[in-house]
């Protein structure tokens, strides 16, 4: 069975700041793992995934994220936050079917 | 764009009536799948298709249920609709899972959907 955790349903952060989103997996074998991003009123479109290449991952945008098996993370992160990132982020975990976190609302501060 | 229409994207019916959704794809991806959005939630999945006519149970799948007689096409319904199927729901395309492909999902707008 696979499952994941996303710490803090809402981040806020001003504009230029880092951006930092948690991620916790569970997966009875070796996962592949996502990071979607969810504009307003629209589906999810991937921003990144892991899948055993490399362990730091970049995506679009300029975000990117470190697979760490020690820690069982995924976190996500950006330096700098522009406030067009604002949007909910959801972490997946995919072994036998997909699986996502409960997600993440980034808000951006001027 | 992965080329996934869903219909109606905005729906408000009452307790008790039958609802289907529709998921169309132009990508030829063999595996289509619903999920529901709820605040709290992130995204659960009611049922999925891995070919034609061959379906299974998400984990939330009391309620719903599906046919898929063409490739193209995922019908979610609701036999009698609840409150509690008020939500969004996604229809998502994919590869299988496999050596080469890591499953990755493509979703469609979402479907708004209100019992009352």
């Amino acid at each position: 069975a696979q499952s994941v955790t996303q710490l803090g349903s809402h981040v806020s952060v001003s504009e230029g700041a880092l951006v930092l989103l948690r991620c916790n997996y569970s997966s009875s074998v070796p996962p592949y793992l996502f990071w979607y991003v969810q504009y307003p009123n629209q589906g999810l479109q991937l921003l990144l995934k892991y899948t055993s290449a490399a362990t730091l991952v970049k995506g679009i945008n300029g975000f990117e994220a470190e697979f760490k098996k020690s820690e069982t993370s995924f976190h996500l992160t950006k330096p700098s936050a522009h406030m067009s990132d604002a949007a909910e982020y959801f972490c997946a975990v995919s072994a036998v079917d997909m699986r996502f976190g409960a997600g993440t609302r980034l808000t951006v501060k001027p | 764009d992965a080329g996934i229409t869903q219909s109606p994207r905005h729906k408000v019916t009452e307790t008790g009536t039958p609802v289907t959704l529709r998921c169309h794809q132009t990508e030829n991806h063999r595996y289509m799948y619903w999920y529901r959005q709820d605040p709290g939630h992130g995204l659960r999945l009611i049922h999925y298709s891995y070919g034609v006519k061959d379906t299974d149970k998400g984990e939330v799948s009391d309620g719903y249920s599906v046919s898929r007689s063409k490739t193209e096409d995922f019908l979610l319904t609701l036999e009698s609709a609840t409150s509690s199927q008020t939500s969004v729901y996604f229809c998502a395309i994919s590869d299988p899972p496999g050596q080469l492909n890591t499953g990755e999902l493509f979703f469609g707008e979402g479907s708004r959907l209100t019992v009352l």
